[in-house]
C-alpha cells in the first residue's frame, strides 16, 4: 500500500516551454501532497504544500507564477514549470501524506528528472 | 539552530559491518520519527516509522528514539552493498514535517 507515482520520469524540453509533472497516489487518497526539488548530491528542498481543493502554499523564494501547482483531486497533484530555463533543470519529487498507525507520514514518488536545454 | 541535524557523511563501511546513523533535533513537539532510504536519482523510500521512545526492529534495521535526549538512530546489521544509499531522517509534529540533510552510506564488498 501507499504507492505514489510520477509521470513523466524524465523529460527534456527547450528553454521557454512549459512542462507538466503529474503526481498520483495510486491506492490511497491524499488531502495533502508536497513538491520538492533536489539538485545532485544535495538534500530535498521543499517547494510547496498542495492541499486538495485549495491554493498551494509556497516556500519562501519559490516563484508561484513559475511553478504552478494544481491539486484537483484526492489522488492527483500537478506541477507545471512555466517558461522553463536551464536553471530549472533538477530532480522534482512529490510526496503524498497518508494516515499510518493513527497518524500521517509522507510517501514519495520516484521523481521526475527535468532537463531544460 | 536547525530543527533537525544529521551528519552528511560520507560514511564508508565494509560489507557485514554494523552501521549507525544518527539525527538530533531541538523541537520537543516532534512526535513521529521516520527514516527514509534514497538511491541515486530515485524518490526516498520509507524504511522505518516510530512514534514513542524505544526501539523498533524490522529485519536488519533497528530504529531507536530517545526523546529525553532528542536523539534518534538507525542501525543496520550485516550491511550489504545494496544498502549503499543516502539515508534521511524525518520528524513530524503531526502537522509539519522536517527532514535531515541525509547521510551518504557506501558499503564496500
Amino acid at each position: 500500500g501507499a504507492v505514489v507515482s510520477q509521470h513523466p520520469s524524465w523529460v527534456i524540453c527547450k528553454s521557454g516551454t512549459s512542462v507538466k509533472i503529474e503526481c498520483r497516489s495510486l491506492d490511497f487518497q491524499a488531502t495533502t501532497m508536497f513538491w520538492y526539488r533536489q539538485f545532485p548530491k544535495q538534500s530535498l528542498m521543499l517547494m510547496a504544500t498542495s492541499n486538495e481543493g485549495s491554493k498551494a502554499t509556497y516556500e519562501q523564494g519559490v516563484e508561484k507564477d513559475k511553478f504552478l501547482i494544481n491539486h484537483a483531486s484526492l489522488t492527483l497533484s500537478t506541477l507545471t514549470v512555466t517558461s522553463a530555463h536551464p536553471e530549472d533543470s533538477s530532480f522534482y519529487i512529490c510526496s503524498a501524506v497518508w494516515g499510518r498507525e493513527g497518524t500521517d507520514t509522507q510517501y514519495f514518488g520516484p521523481g521526475t528528472r527535468l532537463t531544460v536545454l | 539552530q536547525k530543527e533537525v541535524e544529521q551528519d552528511p557523511g560520507p560514511l564508508s563501511v565494509p560489507e557485514g559491518a554494523i552501521v549507525s546513523l544518527n539525527c538530533t533535533y531541538s523541537n520537543s513537539a516532534f512526535q513521529y520519527f521516520m527514516w527514509y532510504r534514497q538511491y541515486s536519482r530515485k524518490g526516498p523510500e520509507l524504511l522505518m516509522y516510530t512514534y514513542s521512545s524505544g526501539n523498533k526492529e524490522d529485519g536488519r534495521f533497528t530504529a531507536q528514539v530517545d526523546k529525553s535526549s532528542k536523539y534518534i538512530s538507525l542501525f543496520i546489521r550485516d550491511s550489504q552493498p545494496s544498502d549503499s544509499a543516502t539515508y534521511l531522517c524525518a520528524m513530524s509534529t503531526g502537522n509539519q514535517f522536517y527532514f535531515g540533510t541525509g547521510t551518504s552510506l557506501t558499503v564496500i564488498p
